[in-house]
């Protein structure tokens, strides 16, 4: 069984980076496709991106092209998410979700990481 | 503003039954499978269905799933109080090239 977890919350000023892990165990990193979602507060879900092995790469919602980074240690099994120039709008909970190589759903979900954007 | 439309919020009395909906385009719903999660608050998001209307192992078959064009719907039958929890309707969308999620429905257990 899948179980992702996550690195602890996180507060960074305007403009920083922040970076977000996501542990894989019950699997290897290369039967699943590593996705993240935000949560803002008291919003809904949004999607930043996740891997495509259709295509063989990562792909990105067009709202944080340029400003976000997935990248992936297969050695650790480890999945990781950079969002660059953060402002007061990125202060949210980030969720990786998996999705098991030849499925297609986000299950399991991580626990989730605060990211909290204050001058 | 989310790509799919949900209802807000809805309530009911336990041993009801509840439908929410979640409304979408040609090249969202309409074009690809729906999928549903429920978030208790204070935890993340649990797959409840996938492939428009099949349940995971462990899922309660009061839980059901359907898709007709652009729209689908969630339906539980037999309401528990442990069924209070916002739920998320989502899918791929080939216009954007993304995954989208409605706004979410707060279930409300009277």
């Amino acid at each position: 069984q899948v179980h992702l977890e996550q690195s602890g919350a996180e507060v960074k000023k305007p403009g920083a980076s922040v970076t977000v892990s996501c542990k894989v165990s019950g699997r290897s990193l290369r039967e699943l496709s590593i996705h993240w979602v935000r949560q803002s507060p008291g919003k809904g879900l949004e999607w930043l991106g996740g891997f495509d092995p259709e295509v063989g790469e990562t792909i990105y919602a067009q709202s944080f092209q340029g400003r976000v980074t997935m990248t992936e240690d297969s050695s650790t099994d480890t999945g990781y998410m950079e969002l660059n120039s953060v402002t007061s709008e990125d202060t949210a909970i980030y969720y990786c979700a998996s999705i098991l190589v030849g499925d297609s759903a986000f299950d399991p979900w991580g626990q989730g990481t605060q990211v909290t954007v204050s001058s | 503003q989310s790509v799919l439309t949900q209802p807000p919020s809805g309530s009911a009395s336990p041993g009801q039954r509840v439908t929410i909906s979640c409304s979408g385009s040609t090249s969202s719903i309409g074009s690809n499978y729906v999928y549903w999660y429920q978030q208790i608050p204070g935890t993340s998001p649990k797959l409840l269905i996938y492939l428009n209307n099949r349940r995971p192992s462990g899922v309660p078959d009061r839980f059901s799933g359907s898709k007709s064009g652009t729209s689908a719907s969630l339906a539980i039958s037999g309401l528990r109080s442990e069924d209070e929890a916002a739920y998320y309707c989502a899918t791929w969308d080939d216009s954007l090239s993304a995954w989208v999620f409605g706004g979410g429905t707060k279930l409300t257990v009277l």
